[in-house]
């Protein structure tokens, strides 16, 4: 079936750096994909939905100068954290569309964030 | 706006039980409906689905739901649970044909022998 790889599993970063996550569809051309961010043992918080060669459209609250997204082809979108702070140390999921409401919704496995 | 109340955090259940898992949603346009499972550290995958048709919806690994307009519920049943069902579930709605899921605040089903 249909797969995202989302790279990478996890990550540690100091305090003020950035980091750079990878969303990749691998069989299919991903025409929407949405970035969520998940805190323990709660649910998924819909950042942003980042269509392929547009700007990324972010959900109210998110900081779109913090938090940015680059959609440049069918089968990538990367989620870039700017300058992280403890509190950006999270599980951040992507998943990617076809665009269709009847075409499945395919989740990557995640990423780890820990800043330090 | 469409939104998702999943009224258990935690459901307890032992082996070869029957469980439900309750979702209710709410929203002012016609809605597509699903649930999703999740292993520790893992991303999501999809269970079932409901965009229209029967209202009985039936999934992956045995598990059912039912979607009820008149209750908006979406309510989740697997008639004999098995320990590797353990996992974090999530309901989640979506009120348009773009993809873009809300999601519920999670039910854990711990499966006990």
């Amino acid at each position: 079936g249909a797969v995202v790889s989302q790279h990478p599993s996890w990550v540690i970063c100091k305090s003020g750096t950035s980091v750079k996550i990878e969303c990749r569809s691998l069989d299919f051309q991903a025409t929407t994909m949405f970035w969520y961010r998940q805190f323990p043992k709660q649910s998924l918080m819909l950042m942003a939905t980042s269509n392929e060669g547009s700007k990324a459209t972010y959900e109210q609250g998110v900081e779109k100068d913090k938090f940015l997204i680059n959609h440049a082809s069918l089968t990538l979108s990367t989620l870039t954290v700017t300058s992280a702070h403890p509190e950006d140390s999270s599980f951040y999921i992507c998943s990617a569309s076809r665009g269709q409401i009847d075409s499945p919704l395919h989740f990557g496995n995640g990423t780890r964030l820990t800043v330090t | 706006a469409q939104s998702v109340t999943q009224l258990d955090s935690q459901v307890p259940v032992f082996e070869e039980a029957p469980v439900e898992l309750r979702c209710n949603y709410s929203s002012s346009v016609s809605v597509y409906l699903f649930w999703y499972v999740q292993y520790p550290n893992q991303g999501l995958q999809l269970l079932l689905k409901y965009l229209s048709g029967s209202t009985l919806v039936k999934g992956i690994n045995g598990f059912e739901a039912e979607f009820n307009k008149s209750q908006t519920s979406f309510h989740l049943r697997k008639p004999s649970v098995h320990i590797s069902d353990t996992a974090e579930y999530f309901c989640a709605v979506s009120g348009s044909n773009t993809g873009k899921l809300i999601f519920g605040q999670g039910t854990t089903l711990q499966v006990k022998p």
